[in-house]
């Protein structure tokens, strides 16, 4: 079976531009999950939805950061304009979750590794 | 507030048994999982416990006592591969996950 599958792997780009992650979860998921990644700040949830509904975004950063799932295949983050402290690895997770299936552990994609100079 | 803690950093010797120790204070607990993560790699699943006491599988085992708020990741005959981070993560009252900042295990020959 595939995994969630992210794209693009790495990402090079200059401050104030746009920057667009892109996430497949796996299918049958019904949770999808976005995560920065840095040295100091170490794994730090930014949003996620249940049922392509995003339900928790507290953990986006600033306005410059947008979320969004169209469809229970596919999710974006979106970050504009971009700057250097967002230079992270970003990941996309996907799990089976609800109370029913509390012991589903959550599924990670191999992350974006985005460097804004 | 919601708090797990964890060793920054272990080290081991190859063949040896390392515990990686987690305690937590969370709002309610739904179970408790432990990640994988290798160098420039993705967190992979290792283990959930729910219910107290110690769950094996293989060379790992992970233990858990809900009244102490104490969880560990046990790991034997240590390889060299085991060299990793490993992140202790609680399932919260809400379903959320609420991850630690994970132990950096080094393993020595």
């Amino acid at each position: 079976d595939a995994g969630v599958i992210q794209s693009p792997r790495h990402e090079v780009t200059e401050m104030g531009q746009e920057v667009t992650l892109r996430c497949k979860p796996i299918s049958g998921h019904n949770s999808l999950f976005w995560y920065r990644q840095t040295m100091m700040r170490g794994l730090e949830l930014l949003i996620y939805f249940n049922n392509n509904v995003p339900i928790d975004d507290s953990g986006m950063p600033e306005d410059r950061f947008s979320a969004k799932m169209p469809n229970a295949s596919f999710s974006t983050l979106k970050i504009q304009p971009s700057e250097p402290r967002d230079s992270a690895v970003y990941f996309c997770a996907s799990s089976l979750a609800g109370t029913e299936h509390s012991n589903q552990p959550q599924h990670f994609g191999d992350g974006t590794r985005l460097s804004i100079l | 507030g919601q708090n797990i803690d964890q060793p920054t950093e272990m080290t081991a010797t190859e063949g040896a048994i390392v515990q990686i120790n987690c305690t937590y204070q969370t709002s309610g607990f739904n179970g408790l999982f432990w990640y994988q993560q290798h160098a420039g790699e993705a967190p992979t699943f290792l283990s959930y416990n729910v219910l107290d006491g110690l769950e094996e599988k293989g060379r790992f085992s992970s233990f858990l006592s809900r009244s102490k708020g104490y969880s560990y990741l046990l790991l034997k005959e240590l390889q060299m591969k085991d060299s990793a981070s490993y992140l202790c993560a609680v399932l919260d009252s809400n379903y959320q996950l609420i991850w630690g900042a994970g132990t950096k295990l080094i393993i020595k020959p």
